[in-house]
């Protein structure tokens, strides 16, 4: 059954702790990337990976890292320093990030909440 | 008080009837636009893509219009069903040296009375 795997469905966060959300993908997409949506907004991107080994920070990457050592996996550590993680973080893959022409596919998402 | 962003567009619509959902587009280097459909709790969806290329395109009960002249895309559904209900997003690429990045609009929710 291909597609995007997120786990945990849901997270709680202490003050202070770091905590890594996982996305995997089995659909052979060489593109990945993560997304942040708050109540009531659009998705707004935090990183991306058009390869493994390489990645790019998006419009929100503060308090945030990823890493892409395979490329079926790109997780994402929200670290102590993200002020603010309360939010519903959504994973996305496609074909390839190097063409206009490109259909992100979604996870399931993930619901950080702090304790 | 209100805050921003919670006060999402909302379009109510009976079963049966078409539904049409707009985005307006601020970027004129954008060339490539997706349609998303999110139900509560879940991830996107994709529905139906469009080049700039084109001024129309047609999928299953859906349709999807671009004007550039005006930068407004708009998403029509023929027969709206109960299952239709969730927030529709709209999408740009605005090409550059992020091929891949997607920029996403606020989303409109659309509510189908039975």
């Amino acid at each position: 059954d291909g597609g995007i795997t997120q786990s945990p469905k849901y997270l709680f966060r202490k003050e202070g702790q770091n905590v890594t959300l996982s996305c995997e993908q089995n659909l052979n997409h060489d593109a990945m990337y993560w997304y942040r949506q708050d109540p009531g907004q659009g998705l707004r991107l935090i990183y991306y990976s058009q390869i493994v080994n390489d990645f790019q920070k998006g419009d929100i990457a503060e308090g945030y890292s990823v890493s892409r050592e395979k490329k079926e996996s790109f997780p994402l550590t929200v670290t102590s320093a993200q002020k603010n993680p309360t939010a519903f973080y959504l994973c996305a893959s496609s074909v390839t990030g190097k063409y206009r022409e490109n259909i992100q596919y979604f996870g399931a998402g993930t619901r950080l909440s702090v304790l | 008080g209100e805050s921003v962003g919670l006060h999402l567009p909302t379009l109510s619509v009976q079963e049966g009837d078409n539904s049409i959902i707009n985005c307006a587009y601020s970027n004129s280097a954008s060339d490539y636009f997706i349609w998303y459909k999110q139900e509560s709790g879940k991830g996107p969806q994709f529905i139906i893509d469009i080049r700039s290329n084109m001024d129309k395109r047609q999928g299953q009960r859906v349709t999807v219009l671009l004007n550039k002249t005006v930068k407004h895309l708009s998403l029509q559904i023929a027969a709206t069903q109960p299952g239709d209900s969730a927030v529709y997003f709209c999408a740009e690429n605005a090409g550059g040296t992020s091929y891949g990045k997607l920029t996403f609009g606020q989303g409109t929710i659309l509510t189908v009375h039975p």
